[in-house]
């Protein structure tokens, strides 16, 4: 099946502690997106990368870092500098071109500070 | 700038009945729009999208007007059913996808 995939669908961490959440992407998709979203609020932008082996800030960068070694993947580290990671995370991947312009989002992992 | 502005906040709808909800953008830069929906606990879905050389695209119950010279977009959803019932949000990309706010619609019996 194509599509986007995030793990661990739910993740407790502790306080002190770094947690990797997982995005893989077999849809060929050049860029790809993490989002954090807050209860009644919106997606916020935390990193993006356009193509592999590069990556930019987003607005909420803070606390967070990225890499992009395969352009099917795109792993988002919550460090222990996140004062409140507790939320639901979001990645999405899309194209860059004007003829493929969807963005598929993967059904969020939920991380809990414990 | 990258901002885009969502409304309203929330909005009750009656069986049958239209919802509207409007976006506002500043970067005219922006090259498509597109529309998400959300039920809770799940990523968004890709609901409808335009690209600014359009007015208006409509796929089945959902219609997205584009007013280019106001940068202003809205979706609306005709004949709305309870299984409407979600958070929407727009979107816009730049050299990145821009989300609004949201929109929680409920759509009552």
């Amino acid at each position: 099946d194509g599509g986007i995939t995030q793990s661990p669908k739910y993740l407790f961490r502790k306080e002190g502690q770094n947690v990797t959440l997982s995005c893989e992407q077999n849809l060929n998709h050049d860029a790809m997106y993490w989002y954090r979203q807050d209860p009644g609020q919106g997606l916020r932008l935390i990193y993006y990368s356009q193509i592999v082996n590069d990556f930019q800030k987003g607005d909420i960068a803070e606390g967070y870092s990225v890499s992009r070694e395969k352009k099917e993947s795109f792993p988002l580290t919550v460090t222990s500098a996140q004062k409140n990671p507790t939320a639901f995370y979001l990645c999405a991947s899309g194209g860059t071109g004007w003829a493929n312009t969807e963005a598929f989002f993967g059904q969020g992992t939920r991380l809990t500070v414990v | 700038q990258q901002q885009v502005k969502q409304s309203p906040q929330s909005l009750i709808v009656q069986k049958g009945g239209i919802s509207i909800i409007n976006c506002a953008y500043e970067n005219t830069a922006f090259d498509y729009f597109p529309w998400y929906q959300q039920f809770p606990g799940k990523g968004p879905a890709l609901l409808i999208a335009i690209r600014p050389d359009v007015s208006e695209k409509k796929e089945g119950r959902f219609t997205i007007s584009f007013n280019k010279s106001a940068k202003q977009f809205s979706l609306h959803i005709m004949d709305s059913q309870p299984g409407d019932s979600a958070t929407y949000f727009c979107a816009a990309r730049g050299n990145k996808l821009t989300f609004g706010t949201g929109t929680q619609l409920k759509v009552e019996l």
